[in-house]
C-alpha cells in the first residue's frame, strides 16, 4: 500500500459539467500519474507531474488539465465533461529511486 | 515511441493448467519491464518486474516471466493456475530512458480460471 487515495471513489455527471478528481499520497513522493483505463486499451497516461507546479502531458490529455500545489495533491480536471470521458481514472505514484508504479483505487467516472 | 503488444485478449483456463501470456514490446536497447494484475474491482497491483541481470524473473504468488531481448518479449507464466488468479493482467514498459518513469502499457489480458 503506497498510502494513495482518491476521490470521489465514484461520479456521475452530465455533459458539458466540469468535474475535479482527486490524487492524496502520503508518503511526499515526487512523481505522480493519471491515467485512464478503457476496455481494449489498457491504461493510458493523461497527465504526469515531477514536482510541485510541474507537470506534463501524456498520450491522452486533450479536455484534461491538472494541477499540483503541494506534494501530496494531484488534481486532474475536466473542464468540459464528454461522454467519451466516461472511464474508470486512476492515479499513481512512483516509488523513489525505482521506476515501479503504484496505484491508487481509481475513481469510476460517468458522464451522461 | 514505444509501444506493448498482449497478443491474448481473453483466456480461459481450468485449475491447474499452465498459464503463459504473451507480452511483446518494440524496440531494444535497456528497457524496464512490468506486470502488473488487477483483480475484479480491485486496483492495479505489481506481479513483477525486471530491471537487469537475471532474465527470469520470479514474483509473487507463483508468478514468473522471462526476458527475451532478442524477441523484445516478457511473457507471464504460471505452472498451476488457481480460481483467484481470474484477473485482468497488464504488461508495461518504462517508456524511454529519461527519469520521468513514464509506462506504456498493454491492452490487457483478461484471465477467467474455471474451477
Amino acid at each position: 500500500d503506497a498510502g494513495i487515495t482518491q476521490s470521489p471513489r465514484h461520479k456521475v455527471t452530465e455533459t458539458g459539467t466540469p468535474v475535479t478528481l482527486r490524487c492524496h499520497q502520503t508518503e511526499n513522493h515526487r512523481y505522480m500519474y493519471w491515467y485512464r483505463q478503457d476496455p481494449g486499451h489498457g491504461l493510458r497516461l493523461i497527465h504526469y507531474s515531477y514536482g510541485v507546479k510541474d507537470t506534463d502531458k501524456g498520450e491522452v490529455s486533450d479536455g484534461y488539465s491538472v494541477s499540483r500545489s503541494k506534494t501530496e495533491d494531484f488534481l486532474l480536471t475536466l473542464e468540459s465533461a464528454t461522454s467519451s470521458q466516461t472511464s474508470v481514472y486512476f492515479c499513481a505514484i512512483k516509488g523513489q529511486g525505482t521506476d515501479t508504479q503504484y496505484f491508487g483505487p481509481g475513481t469510476r467516472l460517468t458522464v451522461l | 515511441a514505444q509501444s506493448v503488444s498482449q497478443h491474448n485478449h481473453h483466456v480461459i483456463l481450468s485449475e491447474a493448467a499452465s498459464l503463459e501470456l504473451g507480452c511483446n514490446y518494440s524496440y531494444g536497447g535497456t528497457v524496464n519491464l512490468f506486470w502488473y494484475v488487477q483483480y475484479p474491482g480491485q486496483h492495479l497491483q505489481l506481479l513483477l518486474k525486471y530491471f537487469s541481470g537475471d532474465p527470469l524473473v520470479k514474483g509473487i504468488k507463483g508468478f514468473e516471466a522471462e526476458f527475451i531481448k532478442s524477441k523484445f518479449s516478457f511473457n507471464l507464466r504460471k505452472p498451476s493456475v488457481q480460481w483467484s488468479d481470474t484477473a485482468e493482467y497488464f504488461c508495461a514498459v518504462k517508456d524511454g530512458s529519461g527519469n520521468t518513469g513514464k509506462l506504456i502499457f498493454g491492452q490487457g489480458t483478461t484471465l477467467q480460471v474455471k474451477p
